[in-house]
């Protein structure tokens, strides 16, 4: 079975600073998706970047880019010039490619803190 | 992406009762799921709301405790029937627009707190 695995509870940042939350899943496919998505208090689930596996180029979303390492299964989220709105839970997820039809496997999440 | 609306946002509920929550979406999508957040837990998947047929419940989730239906491509329910305070939660519908892009995304969350 897949698994995602987020190895820090908590992380803190000062504004406008750098963070980088890691992330390693375990999967023996050759062909998923994998995600960030963000829960600020809200509680709404944001999609926050979004990497296909068979991509070698590593995705950025302005502020937001991921280095993916597909030998080593890894899969971080750097966040460049931090906001206080960049507050949340962070959730790596992973999704096996079979056409929309497959569920969401998340960590347990980051919960990242932004101080002033 | 699509825009997904969730009724009601949230609810105080006595055990023994049920309550339908609802996920309407602004578009046709080819797929809807119902996940449960636990407090201060991940997500975890119920079931996939399967268009005009039962849906598909994951290990530890049952039709009974669970009902949920999809009469068309914008629109499910999920119940949590004879509550009791282990149901409390926020739970979470989420579409994929786009079979091409395995992409979900989310409404925004029924919070549910059992008494």
């Amino acid at each position: 079975a897949q698994t995602v695995t987020q190895s820090q509870p908590e992380m803190s940042v000062q504004e406008a600073e750098t963070v980088t939350l890691s992330c390693t899943y375990d999967t023996s496919e050759s062909d998923y998706y994998l995600f960030w998505y963000k829960q600020p208090p809200s509680r709404q689930m944001i999609l926050v970047i979004r990497q296909e596996a068979y991509k070698q180029q590593n995705a950025t979303e302005n502020r937001f880019s991921v280095n993916f390492q597909k030998a080593a299964k890894s899969f971080s989220l750097k966040i460049s010039d931090s906001q206080l709105g960049d507050a949340a839970m962070y959730f790596c997820a992973y999704v096996r490619r079979q056409g929309g039809s497959e569920k969401l496997v998340f960590g347990k999440g980051t919960k990242l803190t932004v101080n002033p | 992406s699509a825009v997904i609306s969730q009724k009601p946002s949230r609810d105080i509920c006595q055990r023994g009762t049920s309550l339908t929550i609802q996920c309407q979406v602004d578009s046709q999508v080819t797929m809807m799921f119902w996940y449960r957040q636990q407090p201060g837990q991940s997500l975890t998947l119920i079931a996939t709301a399967n268009q005009g047929s039962e849906a598909t419940y994951e290990s530890g989730f049952v039709i009974d405790k669970f009902p949920i239906s999809r009469p068309n491509l914008t629109f499910s329910t999920l119940t949590v029937s004879n509550m009791s305070p282990e149901d409390s939660s926020i739970y979470l519908c989420s579409v994929v627009a786009s079979r091409s892009q395995e992409t979900q995304y989310f409404g925004p969350g029924t919070r549910l707190l059992v008494l």
